[in-house]
């Protein structure tokens, strides 16, 4: 199985900083297949990035992805009091092989 | 615009059945292209994918699991299903249901249901 490591657990930040959010896979993942997601309190998770780079519809751009292979980040730019929420990576790499990051918090 | 609904019993005792329902509207569940998913977050904690079916029919299952989970669909109803049994506290969860895109060359869980509270308890 495909673990992936979110770091930090938690981020506490103000609005208006940057946040710069790690998934790091214990195998290679194709790009095509790791995406990210956030998810607010009492909601269900909304997808935020596809394909470690692309942009959901209607996500603004001040979020990021990027990175390959084993090494993922998610970049928020500068911080609004609606991003503060815990984010998800996930990657698919076979028909039985679907995991989630443990996620990380970002809190003010 | 796609939306999903999960539907259900709250409470579920142990050892027991637990059944879930998912209803999609705006969108076909016998359209290729797209994995119908089950995932569950236990409280306070990530994201667990339980297994998903295509409009074939064909299943794929978490294997820690597998042993205990069946996922179906009903076209003419355009919903699908979730039955995981032998259940005991350990599954009390939210459980959310999900459409995977996988039609293109990027894959992802586009659209959510809001999820359903499950408790496990006598």
């Amino acid at each position: 199985e495909i673990v992936l490591t979110q770091s930090p657990g938690t981020l506490s930040l103000s609005p208006g900083e940057r946040a710069t959010l790690y998934c790091r896979a214990s195998q290679s993942v194709s790009s095509a297949h790791l995406a990210w997601y956030q998810q607010i309190p009492g909601q269900a998770p909304r997808l935020l990035i596809y394909g470690a780079s692309g942009r959901a519809t209607g996500v603004p751009d001040r979020f990021s992805g990027s990175g390959s292979g084993t090494d993922f980040t998610l970049t928020i730019s500068r911080l609004e009091t609606e991003d503060f929420a815990v984010y998800y990576c996930q990657q698919y790499s076979s028909s039985t092989e679907l995991t989630f990051g443990g996620g990380t918090k970002v809190e003010i | 615009q796609v939306q999903l609904r999960e539907s259900g019993p709250g409470l579920v005792q142990p050892s027991q059945t637990l059944s879930l329902t998912c209803t999609v509207s705006g969108g076909s569940v016998s359209r290729g292209g797209y994995y119908w998913s089950w995932i569950r977050q236990h409280p306070g904690k990530g994201l667990e994918w339980i297994g998903y079916i295509y409009h074939s029919g064909t299943t794929y299952y978490n294997p820690s699991l597998e042993s205990r989970v069946s996922i179906s669909v009903d076209t003419s109803k355009n919903q699908f299903s979730v039955r995981l049994s032998s259940v005991t506290a350990a599954d009390t969860a939210v459980y959310y249901c999900a459409r995977y895109d996988s039609s293109g060359y990027h894959y992802f869980f586009d659209y959510w249901g809001q999820g359903t509270l499950v408790i496990v308890s006598s």
